[in-house]
Parts: C-alpha cells; sequence; structure tokens
C-alpha cells in the first residue's frame, strides 16, 4: 500500500490552464505539505496544513490554493498556470510538524 | 544566501570508500533532516535528528547543535548509494532545504 500518493505522475499543459494535483496520505498523520522542486533540483515549501488548517503559506502567488477536504488529503490548484510553474511538486505527511516526513512519488508539471 | 548551505555539491567516490557530505544552517533550528533522492525522483527520509549521532545500516548522522553543522557519512560506499543527498533544517512549521549533493559511486 503506498503511504503517500499523488495523482497525476505528469501533467502536461497549456499556459493559463486550470489543473489540479491530488494528494491522499493512510498514514493517519495530521500535518500535510506541499513542496516544488525547480529545474535546479531546489527544494521549497509551499504550503503546510496542520489538522485541515492552513499553517504556512510561504509567499506563494494566489493562483496556487491548496485544499484539505480531510486529514488525509491535500489537492493543490493552480489557476492560469505561467511557464514558470514548470516544476515537480511533491506532497508529504508527518504525524505532527517537527517529525519525520513521508513523501509522495512528485508530480512532474509541464507548462507549455 | 540560503539558510542551509551543503557541500560538496558534486562528489564521486569509488565503490568502498568513505564518503562525508556536510551541512551547515545560519539560524537556529529545532531538527536537522537527511533525505535521499533516488535517480528516479522519489525523495526518502533518512534521519532526523536534534543532537548527537544516528545510525542506519552504513549511514550515520551526526550533529553539532554549537557549531550548528550536522554530516551524513555513508561507510563501505556501494554504486546502490548514488542519489542526491539533502540536508533540511527544520524550523517548526516548515523544513528550509540545501541544494543537495550528487554522489556517484563507481564500481
Amino acid at each position: 500500500d503506498t503511504a503517500v500518493s499523488q495523482t497525476p505522475k505528469y501533467l502536461v499543459t497549456q499556459m493559463g490552464n486550470d489543473k489540479s494535483i491530488k494528494c491522499e496520505q493512510n498514514l493517519g498523520h495530521d500535518t500535510m505539505y506541499w513542496y516544488k522542486q525547480d529545474s535546479k533540483k531546489f527544494l521549497k515549501i509551499m504550503f503546510s496544513y496542520n489538522n485541515k488548517e492552513l499553517i504556512i503559506n510561504e509567499t506563494v502567488p494566489n493562483r496556487f490554493s491548496p485544499k484539505s477536504p480531510d486529514k488525509a488529503h491535500l489537492n493543490l490548484h493552480i489557476n492560469s498556470l505561467e511557464l514558470g510553474d514548470s516544476a515537480v511538486y511533491f506532497c508529504a505527511s508527518s504525524q505532527d510538524t517537527q517529525e519525520t516526513q513521508y513523501f509522495g512519488p512528485g508530480t512532474r508539471l509541464l507548462v507549455l | 544566501k540560503n539558510e542551509v548551505e551543503q557541500s560538496p555539491q558534486n562528489l564521486t567516490a569509488q565503490e568502498g570508500e568513505f564518503i562525508t557530505i556536510n551541512c551547515s544552517y545560519s539560524v537556529g533550528i529545532s531538527a536537522l533532516h537527511w533525505l535521499q533522492q533516488h535517480p528516479g525522483g522519489g525523495i526518502v527520509s533518512l534521519f532526523m535528528l536534534s543532537s548527537g549521532k544516528k545510525k542506519h545500516g552504513r549511514l550515520i548522522a551526526t550533529i553539532n547543535i554549537q557549531e550548528k553543522h550536522s554530516s551524513l557519512h555513508i561507510t563501505a560506499s556501494h554504486p546502490r548509494d548514488s542519489a542526491v543527498y539533502i540536508c533540511a533544517g527544520d524550523y517548526g512549521n516548515k523544513l528550509v532545504f540545501g541544494a543537495g549533493t550528487i554522489l556517484r559511486v563507481k564500481s
């Protein structure tokens, strides 16, 4: 059973489109995260949620909107996609903040 | 300047060699994470430590809080250890990542 899963694995889309990436964890964790890995492989936090409440929004453009319908899911919706949004997006979860994090397989987004 | 600095950026080793990757951070953290990113892209957490030393198989992680420095050691390296190793400072609600060390172990 996959602990942290993301869909889709690959996403190719045109500039200006709106797309969503889904994340689910079956570990019973309270905290979930979204990270962006750029073309230089540098990872950066975007959002973190604890018990469905947003606790970190790391100066991400408001075209990005996370949604946590329950503790097991944290989805990422992106409006008006831009070329610079091309990256790999990783979801992760942990029992609480300041705990070991478990990462999903990543979603490779390419905006044309 | 990134709050978390790693060195070296690239490292090539012969199978069997002892490997050290270094990480330093500029302000206080609650813990330090070491992660491994496989060539296929998946990320695995190796260690989370806030003091002292942890060991798992051939991997050892140490941290010196006073010097704001951590090291990841790999003993008896093997080609399957080839990956990107990333350290990250845990600032409570978020991780701040180093740029990663690309390790290649040749047989």
